[in-house]
């Protein structure tokens, strides 16, 4: 059966440093994962989808996850966070058409 | 239309109502899926239809909840003698296709609460 594990419901930054936000699956078989944003009283945004095209997968803003499969992880970074950031952070993976969620972390970033 | 919407987005009820939640997709999408988000959660699946017919409704948690879509279009989410644990944000998303990998389009949702 699929499943997402996202270690860490939150995570803190100061603004210009790193953003690591971690996602680890489970799939019986070759799975589609996604990275979507929640914003405060919006819907979910996609950031980013790996279809095994390439491994690296670059997103928006600034957004990009590589696809681990000895790992089976998908974690999801960006170089240099900005205030504008801070939201919370859903991993998915789907093998047909349902989609499994991760429990979300939420990022703070720190001025 | 430019987004999927959702309405009401916020909807409070007392225990024993109906609710009804309404979503109209994006013009063009053929598929369109419910979840369901409680809080400190990720969105969990309720049930999806390709057109107006309902494939999946292995989600749905009991016999309270009901989906139709009856012209393709817009779909309405009816929870029948609502109980508190029904408490939730309720999505709905639509895609272009039905076919694994295609991107997802949610929109705002609707916040029950059943006091």
């Amino acid at each position: 059966a699929q499943s997402v594990t996202q270690l860490g419901s939150h995570v803190s930054v100061s603004e210009g440093a790193l953003v690591l936000l971690r996602c680890n699956y489970s799939s019986s078989v070759p799975p589609y994962l996604f990275w979507y944003v929640q914003y405060p009283n919006q819907g979910l945004q996609l950031l980013l989808k790996y279809t095994s095209a390439a491994t690296l997968v670059k997103g928006i803003n600034g957004f990009e996850a590589e696809f681990k499969k000895s790992e089976t992880s998908f974690h999801l970074t960006k170089p240099s966070a900005h205030m504008s950031d801070a939201a919370e952070y859903f991993c998915a993976v789907s093998e047909t058409y349902k989609y499994i969620f991760g429990t979300g972390t939420r990022l703070k970033v720190l001025a | 239309g430019a987004g999927v919407s959702q309405s009401p987005r916020y909807k409070v009820t007392k225990r024993g109502q109906d609710v009804a939640l309404r979503c109209d997709p994006i013009s063009g999408h053929v598929s369109l899926y419910w979840y369901r988000q409680a809080l400190g959660q990720g969105p969990e699946f309720l049930t999806y239809f390709n057109y107006e017919a309902q494939q999946d409704k292995s989600g749905l948690p009991n016999d309270r909840f009901s989906a139709e879509r009856p012209e393709g279009s817009i779909s309405t989410l009816t929870i029948q003698r609502t109980e508190q644990r029904d408490s939730a944000m309720y999505r709905c998303a639509s895609s272009l296709e039905l076919a694994a990998g295609y991107e997802q389009y949610f929109g705002p949702g609707t916040r029950l609460t059943v006091t």
